[in-house]
C-alpha cells in the first residue's frame, strides 16, 4: 500500500528564515510526486510535479527535489504570504489515483 | 476557465437528514474525485470516475454514501442519512486522464449535529 508522511506537521519560521518541508513516500513505482499548497478555506493548488529522483523544480521562494525516498520542499527567505499547508502526494505506476500526506502547516511571521 | 465549482460552501443540518453535495469538473476533464478532509485523516480519496463511469468506491464509508456522476459537467455526493461523525470538508477534485495533476474546487464543510 502506497504511503506517504510529511514533517514536520507544523513550522513556524520568520520572516527571511529559510527552511524545509519533507515528504518520505513508498510507491510501488513512482510516476509522479506532487506537491499543492492549500490557504484556509480553499482547495489544494497545484504547485510542482516531480518524476524522477534527481529532479528539482523552482518557483519564486519555493523549491522542490526528489529523491528515491523522499522529496523536499525548500522555501528561501520566506514572507507571510507563503503561511498555507503544503501537501505531497504520490501516482504510483498502476491505476489508483492520487495518494495524500496529512500537510505540513506553515505560519511565517512578520 | 471557471475551475472545479462545488455547491453547497457551507452545509449544516441535523443527525439523519439526507445531504447532497455537488460538483461542477473543469470542462475537458476526463476523471473526477471526490475526497473528504478531516485534521485526523487529511484527505481521503472516496470515489473517482473516468468518463462519467465509476471505477472505484472502495473509499466510501459505507451504504450511507452514494456519488453519481450522470454527465461529463456534473457529479454528486449524497449522504443519505448523515451522521454527526461525517462532519468534514468534501473535496471535489477534476483533472484529464494520466499524470497531469488534479484541480480542486473550493470544497463544501459539512456539519451534521
Amino acid at each position: 500500500e502506497d504511503q506517504v508522511t510529511q514533517s514536520p506537521e507544523a513550522l513556524r519560521l520568520q520572516e527571511g528564515e529559510s527552511s524545509s518541508l519533507n515528504c518520505s513516500y513508498t510507491v510501488s513505482g513512482l510516476r509522479g510526486l506532487f506537491w499543492y499548497r492549500q490557504d484556509p478555506g480553499k482547495g489544494p493548488e497545484f504547485l510542482f510535479t516531480l518524476y524522477s529522483a534527481g529532479e528539482e523544480k523552482e518557483k519564486e521562494r519555493l523549491k522542490a527535489t526528489l529523491t528515491k525516498k523522499e522529496s523536499f520542499l525548500h522555501i528561501t527567505a520566506p514572507k507571510p504570504e507563503d503561511s498555507a499547508t503544503y501537501l505531497c502526494a504520490v501516482l504510483n505506476s498502476g491505476n489508483t489515483p492520487l495518494v495524500f500526506g496529512k500537510g505540513t502547516r506553515l505560519s511565517v511571521i512578520a | 476557465d471557471a475551475g472545479v465549482i462545488q455547491s453547497p460552501r457551507h452545509e449544516v443540518t441535523e443527525m439523519g437528514q439526507e445531504v447532497t453535495l455537488r460538483c461542477k469538473p473543469i470542462s475537458g476533464h476526463n476523471s473526477l474525485f471526490w475526497y473528504r478532509q478531516t485534521m485526523m485523516r487529511g484527505l481521503e480519496l472516496l470515489i473517482y470516475f473516468n468518463n462519467n463511469v465509476p471505477i472505484d468506491d472502495s473509499g466510501m464509508p459505507e451504504d450511507r454514501f452514494s456519488a453519481k456522476m450522470p454527465n461529463a459537467s456534473f457529479s454528486t455526493l449524497k449522504i443519505q442519512p448523515s451522521e454527526p461523525r461525517d462532519s468534514a470538508v468534501y473535496f471535489c477534485a477534476s483533472g484529464p486522464q494520466g499524470d497531469s495533476p488534479l484541480h480542486f474546487g473550493n470544497g463544501t464543510r459539512l456539519t451534521v449535529t
